[in-house]
């Protein structure tokens, strides 16, 4: 079947624009995580969905990022007025139920550049 | 503040050598460490996971060695092979509360030549 998906696979913003990211995790999972990856470096977590509800945020870095899942399946991660230290991969994952230590399947991320 | 520290950065092994990976961790709430492998262009897969119940685990080539008192774990790959090239994650979560958020390692790019 099908995995997690991510639109765009490369974005190039100037610095001050917005962008949206979508993530389509695999279907009927409930969970659904997003992560950033800067160069060189492990992914960190940003937030975490369980269906339609954001139940953890705190590793978004700024109240210029947010995130949401509307209808519990598609989410979008939008960063506002992007600076150059966004510039990251940022990837998707989903899970199926969301208890606990449940493996984790991510998508093949979009990569950010802030000019 | 790092809260898993992964060795080395870079790593060449030959065709059919043993690549050796190792972690270490601070947080004694971690209690789920699964290991990740990352193609360019792709995003990461889990390979294999432990908990500290146990000290070591294997699945086909590779294995993962768990230290509970010293905080470390590594992994091995035995019989490496050029298509194991790529990058490796170490990982851990707590048990309960955020058990469902990944601490990465910052990685190890693995290269096996012929």
């Amino acid at each position: 079947g099908a995995g997690v998906s991510q639109s765009p696979r490369y974005k190039v913003a100037k610095r001050g624009q917005d962008v949206a990211l979508r993530c389509d995790p695999i279907s009927g999972h409930v969970s659904l995580f997003w992560y950033q990856q800067a160069l060189g470096q492990g992914p960190e977590f940003l937030t975490y969905f369980q269906n339609e509800a954001q139940l953890d945020k705190s590793g978004l870095p700024s109240d210029r990022f947010f995130a949401e899942r509307p209808e519990g399946s598609v989410s979008t991660l939008k960063i506002q007025r992007t600076q150059q230290e966004d510039s990251a991969v940022y990837l998707c994952a989903s899970s199926l139920v969301g208890q606990g230590q449940e493996t984790q399947y991510f998508g093949p991320g979009t990569r950010l550049l802030v000019l | 503040q790092q809260q898993v520290k992964q060795s080395p950065q870079s790593l060449i092994v030959q065709k059919g050598g043993i690549s050796i990976i190792n972690c270490a961790y601070e947080n004694t709430a971690f209690d789920y460490f699964p290991w990740y492998q990352q193609f360019p262009g792709k995003g990461p897969a889990l390979l294999i996971a432990i908990r500290p119940d146990v000290s070591e685990k294997k699945e086909g080539r590779f294995t993962i060695s768990f230290n509970k008192s010293a905080k470390q774990f590594s992994l091995h790959i035995m019989d490496s092979q050029p298509g194991d090239s790529a990058t490796y994650f170490c990982a851990a979560t707590p048990l309960g509360a955020g058990s469902y958020q990944l601490t990465f390692g910052k990685g190890t790019k693995l290269s096996v030549i012929p």
